[in-house]
């Protein structure tokens, strides 16, 4: 099965605009990292957002937990220009023992704001 | 504020040949890991590392690939003989809780020629 499939694939916003981003997942999970990527370069982590949570903020980013519909959203208020980038989810499963805290991605969302 | 760093940016080897990506974790993280992307992939796990030892490694790493901190502050992976589907992103993180945030670093595009 596959860990984390975010929605839409790709998503074109004008700037000013709100932009949602879904992730679905099958397996329990301790917790759920969103991470954006600029093209070709690394990966920078924005939330954590535990199984115990509903909803978190940072800044302009708010996160969404709904561990019955095992899925996440991560809304974008007011984008920017500089928002543009890919958007991956990423979920640490529920009974991780010891120091095994593999992350495991979704093919990411590719967000385009324009200016 | 602290990052984790990643040497060199871009590796480009003949395939047959040994590479070592470098990392150097956040300093007071603890747990370290090693992920790749495959151009136009998902970024996929490889290893993780906690105590100067693996904690876990995925089917990808196979007796190809190695890991290592040497001193206290590098984390290193090997691998031995480059093939043309080696050809990724590699990326390091680290982190300073178990099931904490995970940081990652620039990565290093390994291109096997």
């Amino acid at each position: 099965s596959q860990q984390g499939e975010e929605d839409p694939q790709a998503l074109s916003i004008q700037e000013g605009e709100n932009a949602t981003m879904n992730c679905s997942y099958k397996t329990s999970i301790n917790n759920l990292q969103w991470y954006r990527q600029n093209s070709g370069r690394g990966l920078v982590h924005l939330i954590l957002i535990r199984s115990n949570e509903r909803e978190k903020h940072s800044g302009r980013l708010r996160v969404t937990l709904d561990t019955s519909k095992k899925s996440s959203s991560l809304l974008i208020t007011a984008s920017r220009a500089a928002d543009t980038a890919s958007y991956f989810c990423a979920t640490v499963p529920l009974g991780s023992g010891g120091s095994n805290y593999k992350l495991t991605f979704g093919k990411g969302t590719l967000l385009t704001v324009n200016p | 504020e602290p990052e984790v760093t990643q040497t060199p940016s871009h590796q480009v080897t003949q395939m047959g040949q040994e590479v070592i990506l470098r990392c150097v974790p956040i300093s007071n993280h603890l747990y370290f890991y090693w992920y790749r992307q495959i151009l136009g992939q998902k970024v996929e796990f490889l290893v993780s590392f906690y105590n100067n030892e693996i904690s876990e490694k995925s089917e990808i790493f196979d007796d190809q690939f190695s890991v290592e901190r040497p001193d206290g502050s590098n984390f290193t992976l090997k691998i031995r003989s480059t093939k043309l589907e080696d050809s990724a992103m590699y990326f390091c993180a680290s982190s300073g809780a178990p099931l904490g945030e995970q940081f990652f670093g620039p990565g290093t595009r390994l291109t096997v020629l």
